[in-house]
């Protein structure tokens, strides 16, 4: 398995503030990825973090409200920009491992936009 | 097409008895991996067990076993031995194997209450 940190662990923010999450696991892992859950419901892919280039983004995701960084193999930043209260959510680093297809997750960031 | 799905949202168990959690999937990929996620109120995901679609046995974690059954797509989840500190939420997941992207999909989750 990984140790995946995440900083911060929770936020309270302002309305049309941005704020960047970080993403640091203890060994190389192949893929990371970004979820969110909103507040009672289940998790939902943002996208997948790419290691040197341009993540992934799913239906209704876009770099624009959520870039994304990942410059090696351990570490990835999330940015959740101009935020409104909707974007109040759990936001859940992920990562697959190169030795199998398990996927384990991160403590996650608890967000609340006011 | 929803892949995932949990139709119980939420249980009741006696504590130190068994509780089974429901989950059935879809997928056309015969390559494909399901997993059980606890979620506490503090909000982190908490890895339990693994199947994969190939294995020939049911997984078994500890306290935490699968209930594989291919030919009917169900992947549920039995706890043993109920404890206070598994009340939370469960999510089933899956993810297809085959081709490039592995993206994992989670159902909707079950609220598992452990009753003293």
């Amino acid at each position: 398995s990984a140790v995946i940190s995440q900083k911060p662990s929770r936020d309270i923010c302002q309305r049309g503030t941005s704020l960047t999450i970080q993403c640091q696991v203890d060994s190389q892992v192949t893929m990371m990825f970004w979820y969110r859950q909103q507040p009672g419901q289940s998790l939902t892919l943002i996208a997948t973090a790419n290691q040197g280039s341009e993540a992934t983004y799913e239906s209704g995701f876009v770099i624009d409200k959520f870039p994304i960084s990942r410059p090696n193999l351990t570490f990835s930043t999330l940015t959740v920009s101009n935020m409104s209260p909707e974007d109040s959510s759990i936001y859940l680093c992920s990562v697959a491992m190169a030795q199998g297809p398990k996927q384990y997750f991160g403590p996650g960031t608890r967000l609340t936009v006011t | 097409a929803q892949k995932i799905t949990q139709t119980q949202p939420g249980m009741f168990v006696q504590e130190k008895e068994a509780v089974t959690l429901d989950c059935t999937y879809d997928t056309s990929d015969p390559s494909y991996g399901l997993f059980w996620y606890k979620q506490p109120s503090s909000g982190e995901m908490i890895f339990l067990i693994y199947q994969g679609s190939y294995d020939q046995q049911n997984a078994t974690e500890g306290r935490y076993s699968l209930n594989f059954q291919k030919a009917r797509k169900s992947a549920n989840l039995v706890i043993s031995a109920s404890q206070l500190g598994d009340s939370a939420m469960y999510f089933c997941a899956m993810r297809e194997l085959s081709g490039g992207y592995q993206k994992v999909t989670f159902g909707t989750g079950t609220k598992l209450q452990v009753i003293p």
